[in-house]
């Protein structure tokens, strides 16, 4: 079974700092991957997805990337603002029934 | 743009009672999935369907029933609530589930059972 594993758990940050979090996952064997916002009580907003064949997504000031051979992607954002205060999670599509999760990194931007 | 929505945002049953969770996607997706959250677990799969008149297991199915009738349309039921069946349910959807798949997710539904 595939295991999803997000690293830190939390991260705080000052305003204007740029941040790396992390995913791995064992099985390299995945279609995509794909990186979700979620808010505090609410859904999961898709931020990025990279397909198996690709190395990098960007959009804004936020870049993904996969390292598929090494079960790594990591979500760089540049300049980071207090809006950005989230938990990221990251999940991985291995067939039609299979997106599995990570725990999520709790990030706080402080002003 | 609707999306995936969720019926209801909230709700709180008592041990032993029945309730339905509606999801709805107006993207003409195919796939569609129940998920529950819960703190330090993740999210994970419950029952999925591949199209109209299809069902089947995800990770944890025990005391869940799911039907979908109609595309649009994705039901999760609870037959006899069990305070282990607290947690956050997502609904989502997906057009297929190859490389340039992305999964659309609703606002979730927040369960307590007492």
């Amino acid at each position: 079974k595939q295991e999803v594993t997000q690293i830190p758990a939390a991260l705080s940050v000052p305003e204007g700092e740029n941040l790396v979090l992390n995913c791995s996952f064992t099985d390299s064997a995945i279609y995509n991957l794909q990186w979700f916002r979620q808010d505090p009580g609410k859904g999961l907003t898709s931020l990025l997805l990279i397909q198996s064949s690709q190395r990098e997504q960007t959009s804004g000031r936020l870049n993904a990337s996969l390292d598929k051979s090494s079960g790594r992607s990591t979500l760089y954002i540049a300049a980071s603002q207090p809006g950005d205060s989230a938990t990221y999670l990251c999940a991985v599509r291995s067939g039609a029934n299979n997106l599995f999760f990570g725990t999520g990194t709790r990030l706080t931007v402080i002003p | 743009n609707a999306g995936v929505t969720q019926t209801p945002k909230f709700r709180v049953l008592k041990t032993g009672q029945s309730m339905t969770l509606l999801c709805a996607q107006d993207m003409n997706h195919e796939y569609m999935y129940w998920y529950r959250q819960d703190p330090g677990m993740g999210l994970r799969l419950i029952h999925y369907s591949v199209g109209e008149g299809t069902t089947a297991k995800g990770e944890v199915p025990d005391g869940y029933n799911v039907s979908r009738l109609k595309k649009q349309n994705f039901l999760l039921g609870l037959e006899s609530a069990a305070p282990s069946q607290t947690s956050v349910y997502f609904c989502a959807s997906s057009y297929e589930w190859g490389m340039n798949t992305e999964a659309f997710f609703g606002q979730g539904t927040r369960l307590t059972v007492v």
